[in-house]
């Protein structure tokens, strides 16, 4: 069955960075893009980014557009995301979801993982 | 960017009534549209896709209608498990914004 598991999230400093990872199991993890949501606590979802399924393009919400940055290593089967420069307003539970079409990028996002907390703070 | 306007932001039931519950675009996005489905502490779930289509294990009393600017999603005979957080979202281009959410409180 298909499995997305994220991990990397904690308690950072503004300003620092921090490396999120999603592993992927149970499906053809080269054939689906793959995106990256948050939720701030008690709010609502917020898309951050996406990559193809070949990795050939990436797309950021403007709010971390220069500041974040997404990958994905296929011989690993796992999704990343580079987050620098962290503000107070980036802490959030970070999901990574799988799109619902293969080789497509803009169908649904049809499996999510748990999510991590990242906090940024003093 | 298109804007998701969802309303209402929050509505009360009681089990076995319809809820419907609209998602306004501030630009056309065709059928690019979908519903989720989130409890507190869980991820979301992908309800319907495309604007109408049923997400594959989800039941029948979920459906989905409009095009365009105009979406609705309806909760036929609503269920104890149905109370939860909605949003919709479009996809038809960056950014994939979601809506505000409606939470579906029990009356």
């Amino acid at each position: 069955q298909v499995q997305l598991v994220e991990s990397g999230g904690g308690v950072v400093q503004p300003g620092r960075s921090l490396r999120l990872s999603c592993a992927a199991s149970g499906f053809t993890f080269s054939r689906h893009g793959m995106h990256w949501v948050r939720q701030a606590p008690g709010k609502g979802l917020e898309w951050v980014a996406l990559i193809w399924y070949d990795g050939s393009n990436k797309y950021y919400a403007d709010s971390v557009e220069g500041r974040f940055t997404i990958s994905r290593d296929s011989s690993k089967n796992t999704l990343y995301l580079q987050m620098d420069s962290l503000r107070a307003e980036d802490t959030a539970v970070y999901y990574c979801a799988r799109e619902h079409k293969d080789f497509i990028a803009t169908s649904a996002f049809d499996y999510w993982g748990l999510g991590t907390l990242v906090t940024v703070s003093s | 960017d298109s804007q998701m306007t969802q309303s209402p932001s929050s509505l009360s039931a009681s089990v076995g009534d319809r809820v419907t519950i609209t998602c306004r675009t501030s630009q056309t996005i065709t059928t690019y549209l979908n519903w989720y489905q989130q409890k507190p502490g869980k991820a979301p779930k992908l309800l319907i896709y495309a604007a109408s289509s049923l997400e594959s294990g989800v039941p029948s009393r979920f459906s989905g209608s409009g095009s365009g600017t105009d979406f609705t999603l309806t909760i036929n005979s609503l269920q104890p498990e149905d109370f939860a957080t909605y949003y919709c979202q479009q996809t038809f281009s960056t950014p994939f914004t979601f809506g505000g959410g409606t939470k579906v409180e029990i009356k």
